[in-house]
């Protein structure tokens, strides 16, 4: 059952121009989002987040925007450099109050992100 | 360097081997979390760990156990390696039992052969 998902595997784009990256998600106790960004042979170091009650994050070029309606978010990033060229995942987390769930984070299948000078 | 530090790097074995992978969590985290990337697959979460004690359990095989010392550091054991086993396994920390934010190590690529 994937509960967030990154349906396309890749996306090409020119220097300078907008680079928007899309994820899905089915579960409704999602309280809080995460993009995450992977060079190879590195970690995952953390991009930007959006709380559920918010549908936009802003930090630099890097924008985040939530439809909790749709159970979309995507991630902008204008304008688009070579060094942003990476695996971009799409995470969200259950935050489950006396539960067992506290922070984990499902993570999408990732977006390779091919930025070309 | 994240502060989350993952041993070994690398390290390949043979089918039906018991190995053992370590986190060191970044100074004043409380929670450990370990994650599996295999080939074409997204992160799958593992396993957690707060403080010592096992806070959440996902996808993690019979044969996979993992545990979280006194000094904060874990210890991810897999044994009866197989084939498929071969993958990235990440292991992340955070400071609250909440998370947010996790830092991630670097990663430990094991190769079963």
């Amino acid at each position: 059952d994937q509960q967030v998902k990154q349906n396309s595997p890749s996306l090409s784009v020119q220097e300078g121009r907008i680079s928007i990256l899309n994820c899905d998600y089915t579960n409704s106790m999602f309280d809080y989002f995460l993009w995450y960004k992977k060079y190879p042979a590195e970690g995952p170091t953390f991009l930007i987040s959006i709380s559920s009650i918010k549908d936009k994050n802003e930090d630099g070029r890097f924008t985040v925007f939530l439809n909790k309606s749709a159970k979309h978010l995507s991630l902008h990033i204008v304008p688009s450099q070579p060094g942003d060229s990476a695996v971009y995942f799409c995470a969200a987390r259950t935050f489950s109050a006396g539960g067992t769930s506290y922070g984990k984070l499902t993570f999408g299948q990732g977006t390779i992100l091919t930025v070309h000078p | 360097d994240s502060g989350v530090t993952q041993t070994p790097k690398h390290l390949i074995t043979a089918t039906g081997q018991r190995v053992t992978l370590r986190c060191s969590p970044r100074s004043g985290d409380l929670s450990v979390y370990w994650y599996q990337q295999s080939l074409d697959q997204g992160l799958q979460f593992l396993i957690q760990y707060y403080n010592g004690e096992e806070r959440a359990k996902g996808n993690i095989l019979e044969r996979f156990s993992a545990q979280q010392f006194p000094d904060l550091h874990s210890e991810l054991n897999l044994s009866s390696l197989e084939l498929g086993d071969s993958a990235l396994y990440f292991c992340a920390s955070s400071p609250t039992r909440q998370g947010g934010g996790y830092t991630f190590g670097s990663g430990t690529r094991l190769t079963v052969v």
